[in-house]
């Protein structure tokens, strides 16, 4: 398994343009989840979703939007990029939604380094 | 004020020391979560806890729920597990999570 894989790993935005980070997961995983990690502050959940077709806010959604029309994928559109987005995202899934039972470990991707000028 | 809070921030042991990080929590929870990321940026899940005290290896994690307190644990203590350990919480009858600033641990040879 290829775990959680996430693209691009890097990337340059200018402020207004907009992009699409891309999230896939080959563990048949309904749980998915948007981070972004600024320096020197925690995670922060930025979308998350319980299944396809299912998605909904987490503490900072503004400025993003999401879509979940596959198990496997979870992309996050930035659609006009500012300054403030400048952030590490990181996209994770786990097989429940970590409140209890079996198996709740998350798996993280291995970050994309987001920077807007 | 962070709904989860970490300490130290900041870290530094000699190899084979005994090592403790806490966490405290403002929210009620339904799961505590321990990661660690590595220098180069990955993250790993370490443990989850909803109650009590679970061990992987050196690695120890517990929990006082009335306290709202967790702490984890290295024994022996190895260059190797030079990280930042990070705290996190889901709400409970809620879907968000709360994560600390990490704890940044340096052992040294």
């Amino acid at each position: 398994n290829a775990g959680v894989t996430q693209t691009p790993k890097f990337r340059i935005l200018k402020i207004g343009q907009s992009m699409t980070l891309q999230c896939t997961q080959d563990m048949n995983h309904n749980y998915m989840y948007w981070y972004r990690q600024d320096p020197g502050m925690g995670l922060k959940l930025i979308y998350y979703s319980v299944g396809a077709g299912i998605t909904d806010k987490g503490e900072v959604p503004n400025g993003y939007n999401v879509s979940r029309s596959t198990t496997e994928d979870f992309p996050l559109r930035l659609e006009l990029a500012a300054p403030s987005q400048t952030s590490v995202y990181f996209c994770a899934s786990s097989y429940s939604p970590l409140g209890g039972g079996g198996r709740n470990e998350q798996f993280f991707g291995p970050g994309t380094r987001l920077t807007v000028l | 004020k962070n709904e989860v809070e970490q300490s130290p921030q900041n870290l530094t042991a000699q190899e084979g020391e005994f090592i403790t990080i806490n966490c405290s929590y403002s929210v009620g929870i339904s799961a505590l979560h321990w990661l660690q990321q590595h220098p180069g940026g990955g993250i790993v899940s370490l443990f989850m806890l909803s109650s009590g005290k679970k061990k992987h290896g050196r690695l120890i994690a517990t929990i006082n729920i009335q306290e709202k307190h967790s702490s984890l644990h290295i024994t022996a203590s190895h260059p190797r597990d030079s990280a930042v350990y990070i705290c996190a919480v889901r709400s409970v009858g809620g879907n968000q999570f709360y994560f600390g600033t990490g704890t940044s641990l340096t052992v040294i040879p």
